[in-house]
């Protein structure tokens, strides 16, 4: 299977537990999207690498959140001191050019007790 | 700021009818419009993209229109299908495409 992956597929934390998830994406994708989406919503844009450069971040992104993407192949999320807000579905999107189709992981289930 | 409102919440039609969704965005001039799939538990999948010089594109029984003066984008289920049953989210990105804006989707339903 070459699609994204997505790991761990479900976390349940304790609030002011720090988490992190890893994505990996389409191999000869150099685009790589993190997002969060909660009921009923679409996904909420949280950042964007270029090969290993974090290149946008959205401005409501708390600075307890985090991004890499070491040598532009895998990504990880880290969310530090976890609050019950952070609960959501944090999907991975990979894409071979810019605008272009983005192929999405089946996402990290979050749930902060 | 930037909004994306797209047509009611839930939309159902009967099976073999055209379903269309709508998208309609203020405070924006994107360079990408897409539309993705998605059903519960599970990614979007994309299905079309259309970019601000194009003003329409097709894909099987799936068709896409995107009105900058307007600012909205028609999305066409034809000869609809219970299966075609989903939620269904238009995207929007600016020139770099790095910036993606969902809209907060429509859950459609097509009846047998």
């Amino acid at each position: 299977d070459t699609g994204v992956s997505q790991d761990p597929r479900h976390k349940i934390t304790k609030r002011g537990q720090n988490v992190t998830f890893r994505c990996d994406p389409i191999s000869e994708h150099n685009r790589l999207y993190w997002y969060r989406q909660t009921l009923g919503q679409g996904p909420e844009f949280l950042t964007y690498f270029q090969n290993e450069a974090q290149l946008e971040k959205s401005r409501l992104l708390s600075d307890r959140f985090s991004a890499e993407r070491p040598k532009g192949s895998f990504s990880t999320l880290e969310i530090q001191r976890t609050e019950q807000g952070d609960s959501a579905m944090y999907l991975c999107a990979s894409s071979p050019r810019p605008g272009g189709e983005q192929f999405f992981g089946p996402g990290t289930r979050l749930t902060v007790l | 700021s930037q909004k994306i409102e797209q047509n009611s919440e839930a939309l159902n039609i009967q099976e073999g009818k055209t379903a269309t969704l709508t998208c309609n965005y203020t405070n924006y001039s994107p360079a990408y419009l897409q539309w993705y799939r998605q059903d519960p538990g599970r990614g979007p999948v994309f299905l079309l993209l259309i970019r601000e010089n194009e003003k329409e594109k097709r894909k099987e029984r799936l068709k896409v229109t995107f009105d900058t003066t307007l600012k909205q984008s028609l999305f066409h289920i034809t000869a609809s299908q219970p299966a075609d049953s989903a939620t269904y989210l238009c995207a929007l990105a600016g020139d770099y495409g790095q910036n993606f804006v969902f809209g907060p989707g429509t859950r459609l339903s097509v009846l047998p």
